[in-house]
């Protein structure tokens, strides 16, 4: 079984604080993916990185930033938390050319 | 970026019975997939759709690749109260990089026992 795990399920922060959510897989896999859920807006995706040391934007980067210095670890970066990054973050994983995605269980982030 | 239409947003229904649930495009979609998560967790993936036509059933799941490949659907029958949750339709359409996916804006469905 694809395995994707997230370092936290619930993540409490203040605004201005730099925050790290990690996100390692164990199946190899050469994509990975950041999302953010929000009621009534679905899935949109932030970064995805298809190589280590490689990223691209998604369709909402702004206010983020990725990381990616092993194949099995994709970390999303929140410089300066601010109110409006309160979401439930997904992380997800594909291998090479294959379409379907394999999600972690999500960081549900709250910044006050 | 390119948007699925995912209807109904939300549904009630009584245990036991069927439920429906579509996506559109008005895009070519090569690949089609559907998702359900549960409440607190990740999305897990149900069935994935490949060629035009295609149908798939996974126990009392079936899905289906519309013929115009701009649109799938996913029927449950007889549900029951753990079929609770949201699913997501998912596709990645014709040009898009290889490793994008669409989503639609998922589907909330209770079951009342």
């Amino acid at each position: 079984d694809v395995k994707v795990t997230q370092s936290s399920r619930y993540l409490v922060k203040r605004t201005g604080e730099k925050v790290f959510l990690e996100c390692v897989q164990d199946m190899d896999h050469e994509n990975m993916f950041w999302y953010r859920q929000d009621p009534g807006l679905g899935l949109r995706l932030i970064y995805f990185s298809y190589d280590v040391k490689m990223k691209e934007k998604g369709d909402i980067p702004e206010g983020y930033s990725v990381s990616r210095e092993k194949k099995e670890r994709f970390s999303l970066i929140l410089e300066s938390a601010s109110t409006n990054q309160t979401s439930m973050y997904l992380c997800a994983s594909s291998h090479g050319q294959e379409e379907t995605q394999y999600f972690g269980p999500g960081t549900r982030l709250l910044v006050l | 970026g390119q948007q699925l239409n995912q209807s109904p947003q939300s549904m009630f229904i009584q245990e036991g019975e069927d439920v429906s649930m579509n996506c559109t495009s008005s895009s070519i979609f090569n690949t089609w997939l559907w998702y359900k998560q549960d409440p607190g967790e990740g999305p897990v993936l149900l069935i994935a759709l490949y060629k035009a036509g295609e149908l798939t059933s996974n126990g009392r799941l079936t899905a289906q690749f519309g013929i115009t490949r701009k649109d799938s659907f996913l029927n449950i029958s007889a549900s029951i109260p753990s079929d609770v949750g949201i699913y997501f339709c998912a596709g990645q359409y014709t040009g898009a990089g290889s490793y994008q996916l669409t989503f639609g804006k998922g589907t909330k469905l209770s079951v009342i026992p």
